[in-house]
């Protein structure tokens, strides 16, 4: 499945939790994402990495947080400070450093629900 | 910041038309421009990409222009087919960073 995982595929949270969305990629890209799709409005980014250790803050970063202390993974937490936080949340992962494309990888999403 | 605008939002037509979706973008250091097609359910899929040095590039029915001038690229599909039937979005990408459009609804008639 191109080699960019995320799970779970659906999540429930109650109003004030934290919660984690996992992503993991096997294809030794440098670069990972995190976007937020709604009916609408495309997909907006909310964080980015270009390398390990190092990540910055997309249009939406408020309420939400990351951290990337593997170049596999990207976890992105969901913190209670994020007000509207139902929406379809999809992972991509690129390499950079390619000189014939940049293309990104997306995995399958996680569906987020407050409840 | 960047940003992408990409118009329209929805579109229809009959199958066997042409289809023109166009986004506009606001970094000029921008160098990759792609284009994704979403199926409902499913991740964006790359479906062609152009890049800053190239003016058109086309793969079958589906090709792409970009005018960095006026810092502008389009998307056109021809002889549509139900199958074509997504949401389509372009984004652009300065040094990793990638910017995606609003989206734009394409339904096939047929």
């Amino acid at each position: 499945d191109g080699g960019i995982t995320q799970s779970p595929k659906y999540l429930f949270r109650k109003e004030g939790q934290n919660v984690t969305l996992s992503c993991e990629q096997n294809l030794n890209h440098d670069a990972m994402y995190w976007y937020r799709q709604d009916p609408g409005q495309g997909l907006r980014l909310i964080y980015y990495s270009q390398i390990v250790n190092d990540f910055q803050k997309g249009d939406i970063a408020e309420g939400y947080s990351v951290s990337r202390e593997k170049k596999e993974s990207f976890p992105l937490t969901v913190t209670s400070a994020q007000k509207n936080p139902t929406a379809f949340y999809l992972c991509a992962s690129s390499d950079p450093k390619r000189t014939v494309n940049t293309e990104a990888f997306f995995g399958q999403g996680t569906r987020l629900t407050v409840v | 910041g960047e940003n992408v605008e990409q118009h329209p939002s929805t579109l229809s037509v009959q199958e066997g038309d042409s289809a023109v979706i166009k986004c506009t973008y606001s970094d000029s250091a921008s160098n990759y421009f792609p284009w994704y097609k979403q199926e409902l359910g499913k991740r964006p899929q790359l479906i062609i990409d152009i890049r800053s040095n190239v003016g058109e590039k086309k793969d079958q029915r589906i090709a792409v222009t970009l005018n960095k001038t006026a810092k502008h690229f389009s998307l056109h599909i021809t002889e549509t087919q139900p199958e074509d039937s997504a949401v389509y979005f372009c984004a652009a990408s300065k040094r990793g960073k990638l910017i995606f459009g609003q989206g734009t609804t394409l339904q096939v008639k047929p």
